[in-house]
């Protein structure tokens, strides 16, 4: 089964709106990490926000918020007043705690967004 | 030079070639990963290491071969490659295993094999 699901392989947002990225997750460990990247044609994998699983609130990073419902287990990012330059690759991915080993980042299969002027 | 550098950025190879991949961190981390990343495909994590020790090998076939001579080093060696391995491979690394600790990426090595 998907540990990470990510809906929308596409989004089309119109420049200074708001968006939201749809992410669902997976998993039967109390202790885990939420975690979104933005990937641009470059290539790179650039970090943009973490929730853990304990926190009381919702993460915020400049123009970037996680909606993070944990009953739902869902972990979607927000990214207000969209600019031209946020049109890039977002993937939500998560690590889990499974004890004291070192458990790798699962990704979802992305979501390709799209600003439009 | 700060943060993952992978070298080099693009790379085309025949099937009879053997070339490396070569990861460079200067973060201080002490995990290192390779990952793979296809056209509509998922990110899959091919090999993690800590402190230079192999830990996970996700049933990666040998013609890729992995090599952490230290922490802050990581190659992936290449052999008789099939075309459909042609993607962007990405280094990544870590401070630590708890859950709070997210991985810097490198910007890829894009391979086409020929």
């Amino acid at each position: 089964a998907q540990k990470i699901t990510q809906t929308q392989p596409g989004m089309f947002v119109q420049e200074k709106e708001a968006v939201t990225l749809d992410c669902t997750y997976d998993t039967s460990d109390p202790s885990y990490g939420l975690f979104w990247y933005k990937q641009p044609s470059s290539g790179e994998m650039i970090f943009l926000i973490y929730q853990g699983s304990y926190d009381q609130q919702n993460a915020t990073e400049g123009r970037y918020s996680l909606n993070f419902q944990k009953a739902r287990k869902s972990a979607n990012l927000v990214i207000s007043a969209s600019q031209l330059g946020d049109s890039a690759m977002y993937f939500c991915a998560m690590r889990e705690g499974r004890g004291s080993g070192n458990t790798p980042l699962v990704f979802g299969k992305g979501t390709r967004l799209s600003v439009i002027a | 030079e700060t943060g993952v550098t992978q070298t080099p950025r693009h790379l085309v190879m025949g099937m009879t070639n053997k070339k490396s991949l070569k990861c460079e961190q200067h973060l201080g981390h002490n995990a290192m990963y390779w990952y793979k990343q296809s056209a509509k495909k998922p990110l899959e994590l091919m090999f993690v290491y800590n402190f230079k020790e192999q830990t996970e090998n996700n049933s990666v076939p040998s013609r890729f071969s992995p090599e952490c001579p230290n922490s802050s080093h990581l190659f992936l060696h290449l052999h008789t490659l099939q075309p459909e391995d042609s993607a962007l491979y990405l280094c990544a690394s870590s401070q630590g295993s708890g859950t709070n600790y997210g991985y810097t990426f490198g910007s890829g090595t894009r391979l086409t094999v020929v």
